[in-house]
């Protein structure tokens, strides 16, 4: 079935060090991806995201690409802080018939990101 | 502060004893949702809503209902509570047009269910 996954369920890195982290997704028809951070004991908290209509968009010391041949989605995060330790999710969105988006979200099961000092 | 703020954080309870968890937010936002947390299983939309009385299922409704009187409140009702239902649930809610679709989520409501 239609699905949004990750390749690596845990990402250890060193503080300073830039992290990426992969999703891949299967439905074609996805026309919108966020990203989000979840730390221990709260809700998702947003973090970036990207429209189908586009291959790369940065933020403040994150950038995602989008890369809709192979369904691929990263997350690059530069300079890693201890800060930066949670888990990631990615989400899709699948547009609905007409253009109109109001398709759900689904979301991936999550990468655990650790950061050492 | 814009926040979306959930009731209660924690929660026991027994087999068919009915429950609310209260959603409230305080963003004008048209668009509310649950969603359960599993283990391996990640996040789970259970029902949404994109404005006032009109609410439709998500990915796994099935022993829960929703309502939305209020654009700011989505109540989360377990008529009779299963075991299966014990998890991490969270509402979320955003603006939701052709552009963007930023959730906003709460803290979570952990249920246990004996």
């Amino acid at each position: 079935g239609e699905s949004v996954g990750l390749h690596l369920p845990t990402l250890s890195v060193q503080e300073g060090d830039n992290s990426i982290i992969n999703c891949a997704y299967s439905n074609s028809a996805s026309d919108y991806f966020i990203w989000y951070k979840q730390e221990s004991g709260k809700g998702p908290q947003f973090i970036i995201d990207i429209r189908s209509n586009m291959d790369k968009r940065q933020g403040q010391r994150v950038t995602v690409l989008l890369n809709k041949t192979v369904k691929h989605l990263s997350l690059q995060i530069a300079a890693t802080q201890p800060g930066d330790s949670a888990v990631y999710f990615c989400a899709e969105r699948k547009s609905s018939a007409g253009g109109t988006s109001y398709g759900k979200l689904t979301f991936g099961q999550g990468t655990i990101l650790t950061v050492h000092p | 502060e814009a926040q979306v703020t959930q009731n209660p954080r924690y929660l026991i309870t027994v087999t068919g004893k009915k429950l609310t968890v209260t959603c409230s937010q305080n963003m004008n936002h048209e668009y509310m949702s649950w969603y359960r947390q599993d283990p391996g299983l990640g996040l789970r939309q259970i029902y949404y809503s994109m404005n006032v009385e009109v609410t439709d299922k998500g990915d796994v409704p099935e022993g829960y209902k929703v309502s939305r009187k209020e654009k700011r409140n989505f109540p989360l009702i377990l008529e009779s509570p299963s075991p299966n239902q014990t998890s991490l649930y969270f509402c979320a809610s955003s603006i939701r047009d052709r552009v963007t679709d930023t959730q906003y989520f709460g803290p979570g409501t952990r249920l246990t269910v004996l």
